[in-house]
């Protein structure tokens, strides 16, 4: 099925681990997006890449690193991970058009990390 | 920067009436979309309309019309005939024409009460 996919699902680290979030799409969107959402906080950008071979800082960046492997694969990678950043992460991508529906995002399923 | 900000965390409708959720942007961009998502318990985010600033008609889309008022930077949603499957999570959202970041409030939580 035509869409984003996000592995894993659950993660439990303890501080200090790393690990890698990894998303794809198979939709040849040009952008992705990382996104965090915590109670109340609603959903924050963390990292996002207009196009292969780019990336940019969001709203949340500290903490996190991302690599867009190519068109269809955008990484989020925590090297030492902080109980600030148990929350649940979105991945998403979208079309950068004119064109009637695009610039909407599609989102993955969600990852839900703790960190203890 | 770009904010967006959703003042009603939590909002409550009978069923078959009607609600407005609020959303106000600040940007010094003239051309951006704005956005409604929903996100029901199941976690999942589903666009529920979208509005291109450069269009002075509002957007509708079967019961959900929007209120957009460009000089006031607001952006509210109204859902008609409210109905059991509208109880989400909504948030509003911005992307400048310009870039690709896009930016979502903190959302409104809307419960249906039948």
């Amino acid at each position: 099925n035509a869409g984003v996919t996000q592995t894993p699902k659950f993660q439990v680290l303890k501080t200090g681990q790393s690990m890698t979030l990894q998303c794809a799409q198979d939709m040849n969107h040009n952008s992705m997006y990382w996104y965090r959402q915590d109670p109340g906080m609603g959903l924050r950008l963390i990292y996002y890449s207009a196009s292969e071979g780019t990336t940019d800082k969001g709203e949340v960046p500290n903490g996190y690193n991302v690599s867009r492997l190519n068109k269809r694969e955008f990484s989020l990678r925590l090297e030492s991970a902080a109980p600030s950043q148990t929350s649940v992460y979105f991945c998403a991508s979208s079309e950068r058009t004119q064109l009637f529906g695009a610039n909407v995002l599609t989102f993955g399923a969600g990852s839900r990390l703790t960190v203890l | 920067a770009q904010t967006v900000t959703q003042s009603q965390p939590e909002m409550s409708v009978q069923e078959a009436e009607t609600v407005t959720l609020s959303c106000t942007y600040d940007t010094s961009e003239s051309d951006y979309y704005l956005f409604w998502y929903k996100q029901p318990p199941s976690r999942q985010m589903i666009l529920v309309i979208r509005q291109e600033a450069y269009k002075q008609q509002n957007a509708t889309e079967n019961r959900f019309s929007v209120n957009f008022q460009k000089a006031a930077k607001s952006f509210s949603l109204k859902i008609s005939d409210s109905q059991l499957g509208d109880a989400a999570m909504y948030f509003c959202a911005y992307r400048p024409v310009r870039d690709d970041k896009i930016i979502f409030g903190k959302g409104t939580r809307l419960h249906i009460l039948p």
